[in-house]
């Protein structure tokens, strides 16, 4: 079945540490989509992709850093400079922005 | 500067009842909206998505309608089930600047047996 599959599942990160949450689709969707998600608040789009190679930042980068260079994957890295990166997180993608968007089942990342 | 606002943040029917969950928007100017819905502990699933031009959009028991000179759009759930309990997304896509979406915080739906 196609998909989006986000792994780990839950991911603890010590003080200085860089983690690195996966997202992998086999949808052949163009478009990718990190979103971090905390308790009783909406989705904040952290990074998007809308092509191979090319990404933009989203209203909460910092801290963040992603990478396509395969168009069926689309890694998110929270680095030492996210303060507060305890959230849950989930990648989404579609075909272009007037489909709907499909998403992973999320990352729930937490500070030991 | 776009925002979503879902109203109740939590709502809880009987079995069977028709109801009603509403999205309010602050810029008219929107390319799409979707709804989802989120189960607890996992990722979001797309119910319907209503581009600017449609005024409403089906799928078996659930109906969106979308009026942007007013700011909102409502999701009408038939006879609902216990298995309709989860949270209730509604998002817009901005008909500038790119690919965003703004996500409302969502409507928590119980339904009981």
């Amino acid at each position: 079945d196609g998909g989006i599959t986000q792994s780990p599942k839950y991911l603890f990160r010590k003080e200085g540490q860089n983690v690195t949450l996966s997202c992998e689709q086999n949808l052949n969707h163009d478009a990718m989509y990190w979103y971090r998600q905390d308790p009783g608040q909406g989705l904040r789009l952290i990074y998007y992709s809308q092509i191979v190679n090319d990404f933009q930042k989203g209203d909460i980068a910092e801290g963040y850093s992603v990478s396509r260079e395969k168009k069926e994957s689309f890694p998110l890295t929270v680095t030492s400079a996210q303060k507060n990166p305890t959230a849950f997180y989930l990648c989404a993608s579609n075909w272009d922005s007037s489909q709907p968007q499909h998403f992973g089942d999320g990352t729930r990342l937490s500070i030991l | 500067k776009q925002e979503v606002t879902q109203i109740p943040a939590a709502l809880s029917v009987p079995e069977g009842e028709n109801l009603v969950l509403n999205c309010s928007f602050t810029d008219s100017a929107i390319y799409n909206l979707q709804w989802f819905r989120q189960d607890p502990g996992k990722g979001l699933t797309s119910l319907l998505l209503i581009q600017s031009s449609q005024r409403e959009q089906t799928s078996g028991r659930l109906n969106a309608s979308l009026d942007k000179s007013s700011g909102r759009s409502t999701l009408y759930i038939a006879a609902s089930q216990p298995g309709d309990s989860a949270t209730y997304l509604c998002a817009v896509r901005r008909d500038t600047g790119g690919f965003k979406t703004i996500f409302g915080a969502g409507t928590r739906l119980f339904v009981k047996a």
